[in-house]
């Protein structure tokens, strides 16, 4: 079954730094998405991007897809200690648009 | 409710027994999905309901597992005789057709 990588698994940034976090997926797909989990809590969807799209900027998110590569990133700028959370990429199993698989996803810890 | 509620929280089991999870969607979502997340891993797709039917069971691990949804909302996973490697926080999402996932904050079971 098709399954988006993220990489890196983990990274730490000073607060003010960007982040930069990459996802790597396996088939055709018609979207990717990004979801963010703070510990101990569910996960809250950031953005969509479509496979026709290739940037999309949700305020202090910038996304790409590149389908060619089968690749996306999620790119967070001027990070802030409350950015510190695991951030996962999803992408439909199926042709269909469900059920979303996700990665392992990359830790992000953001220090003050 | 304004977001998708789970119960219980937390749910301590012993070996053999059979536990229940409880997934109150967002009242009028349609599609219902549950994931388990094991320590530190990514979400694990389990089952998905599509109003009261269940298109898609590939997900769950053995026949000890099982979920129904009644009048198109409420969703119960039963575990039966669990076993040690159950433990595993149990998240539970719903979504109105194919728009992003919306998830509660989980079910943390502990078989002992």
């Amino acid at each position: 079954s098709q399954q988006g990588e993220e990489d890196p698994q983990a990274l730490s940034i000073q607060e003010g730094e960007n982040a930069t976090m990459n996802c790597s997926y396996k088939t055709s797909i018609n979207n990717l998405q990004w979801y963010r989990q703070n510990s101990g809590r569910g996960l809250v969807h950031l953005i969509l991007i479509r496979s026709n799209e290739r940037e999309k900027h949700s305020g202090r998110l910038r996304v790409t897809l590149d389908t060619s590569k089968k690749s996306s990133s999620l790119l967070i700028t001027a990070s802030r200690a409350a950015d510190t959370a695991s951030y996962f990429c999803a992408t439909p199993r199926d042709s269909g648009n469900t059920p979303l698989v996700f990665g392992k996803g990359t830790r992000l810890s953001v220090i003050a | 409710g304004a977001g998708v509620s789970q119960s219980p929280s937390n749910k301590v089991t012993e070996k053999g027994k059979d536990v229940e999870l409880r997934c109150d969607p967002i009242s009028g979502h349609t599609a219902l999905y549950w994931y388990r997340q094991s320590l530190g891993q990514g979400l694990e797709f389990l089952i998905y309901f599509q109003g009261n039917s269940a298109p898609d069971k590939s997900g769950l691990p053995s026949d000890r597992f099982s979920a129904e949804r009644t009048g198109g909302s409420v969703s119960t996973l039963t575990i039966q005789r669990t076993q040690q490697e159950d433990s595993a926080v149990y998240l539970c999402a719903s979504s109105y057709s194919n728009s992003p996932l919306h998830f509660g904050n989980g079910t943390r079971l502990t078989v002992t």
